[in-house]
């Protein structure tokens, strides 16, 4: 789905350093989120933001930092790099309606050294 | 607490052969269980959700209430069905929650 696209599809970082993955989606979708990937962790959800202004934690929010000012953005920030931040990084967003799926981006491979 | 689990990481068939991808569940109130799918190096795509009780590329998958299950299935595997599954499940407050996935290996 082109609607939301996720930047940088890499990026190498090193440790300590503060990095932000950005995600933007068309849709005007109310709910956005952010999972990372890992092996054999599977999903596991960061942040979510139900509205502009709105936002909350999920299952693994320490070290992460989100904002919403607009609707369509949701940037997750890392503040200060570690190598266990190292994973793929999803975004999604989904309406506010019953059965409504969430819709992916591309995500972001992110390597700390 | 919302809570997915897919008992197997790893399933491998060959083609042709039935399929079925396991996930359980566990929610106090009405869940909305969809699976997703992941090919190799792409983005996660909705396969199903329970609401629609379609069946996308030949697969379906069934909410059972009493066993708080909602097994994913398909009669004749093909080997482009090869891909991560991922059950998820959806409770009140719009959060998904994501099982750990199963890797399916269709062999030829």
């Amino acid at each position: 789905d082109a609607g939301i696209t996720q930047s940088p599809r890499y990026k190498i970082t090193e440790t300590g350093r503060q990095v932000t993955l950005m995600c933007h989606q068309t849709w005007s979708h109310s709910y956005m989120f952010w999972y990372r990937q890992d092996l054999g962790h599977g999903l596991r959800l960061i942040y979510y933001s139900a509205a502009a202004d709105i936002t909350d934690k999920g299952e693994v929010p320490d070290g992460y930092v989100v904002s919403r000012s607009k609707t369509e953005n949701f940037p997750l920030t890392l503040e200060s790099a570690t190598r266990s931040q190292t994973s793929v990084y999803f975004c999604a967003s989904s309406e506010t309606v019953s059965g409504s799926p969430l819709h992916f981006g591309n995500g972001t491979r992110l390597t700390v050294t | 607490a919302q809570r997915v689990t897919q008992p197997e990481k790893l399933l491998s068939v060959f083609k042709g052969a039935p399929v079925e991808l396991k996930c359980n569940y566990s929610y106090s109130g009405s869940p909305e269980l969809f699976w997703y799918v992941q090919y190799s190096r792409q983005r996660l795509q909705l396969l199903l959700r329970h609401i629609s009780r379609e069946s996308i590329k030949g697969f379906t998958a069934d909410l059972n209430k009493g066993e708080t299950s909602f097994h994913l299935k398909k009669p004749f595997a093909q080997e482009e069905d090869s891909a991560m599954y991922y059950c998820a499940l959806r409770g009140s407050n719009y959060k998904l929650t994501f099982g750990k996935g199963t890797l399916l290996t269709v062999n030829p």
